[in-house]
């Protein structure tokens, strides 16, 4: 199994929900990440957790909030968000810090 | 600071043509680079690794090189496919800094039938 899943595939959100975004891993991988990706962007870093641990955190805001409750999932919790914030986020996994491997990604709308 | 950048933005060729899509970056202290193409609205998948102490990686029509000392990575499509029309994103792992990558702009190839 080579496959990253996440939930949900859309979410539309207003200014003052809670939501969470789920990204799932059955590969055994140690390393997971979560991305920011806006229209025409390349993908940008925001978190980085290694062995269930937050490795880096890119002074990404705290209105986004990570989780990784075990080595197999990981959450990213939502609160107040702006419209700005609204773009497609990308989880990937790897082994150690080696080839990455990205899910399919929610797009995420902030009205 | 690592900056990686992808020429040609865009591509467009007809089907059957090989193609080389270009990537540099400013720092040769990196671990690795990965090669990812996207789909529209999709998420990026994996074509190719290449270790900092590798040249060059194989897989069915594609072929990545680097050169590490110059700051270059090629992809290499042979015999272009109307299927093969996606954005392909270069990135660079760069030395002593986790799991972070360095991504280059992309180049959105449009191969046409």
């Amino acid at each position: 199994d080579t496959e990253v899943t996440q939930t949900p595939k859309h979410l539309v959100m207003g200014m003052t929900n809670k939501k969470s975004l789920k990204c799932e891993q059955h590969m055994g991988h140690r390393a997971m990440y979560w991305y920011k990706q806006k229209a025409k962007k390349p993908p940008e870093l925001m978190f980085v957790y290694s062995y269930e641990k937050l490795s880096i955190n890119e002074s990404v805001p705290s209105r986004f909030s990570p989780e990784c409750p075990n080595s197999s999932l990981l959450n990213l919790h939502l609160h107040a968000l702006q419209p700005e914030d609204s773009a497609l986020y990308l989880c990937a996994s790897s082994q150690d810090y080696n080839e990455q491997f990205f899910g399919p990604g929610t797009r995420l709308t902030v009205l | 600071k690592q900056e990686v950048t992808q020429i040609p933005a865009a591509l467009s060729v007809p089907e059957g043509e090989n193609l080389v899509l270009n990537c540099s970056f400013t720092d040769s202290a990196i671990y690795n680079l990965q090669w990812f193409r996207q789909d529209p609205g999709k998420g990026l998948t994996s074509l190719l690794l290449i270790q900092s102490s590798q040249r060059e990686q194989t897989s069915g029509r594609l072929n990545a090189s680097l050169d590490k000392s110059s700051g270059r990575s090629t992809l290499y499509i042979a015999a272009s496919q109307p299927g093969d029309s996606a954005t392909y994103l270069c990135a660079v792992r760069p030395n002593n800094q986790g799991g972070k990558l360095i991504f280059g702009q992309g180049t959105e190839l449009s191969v046409k039938p």
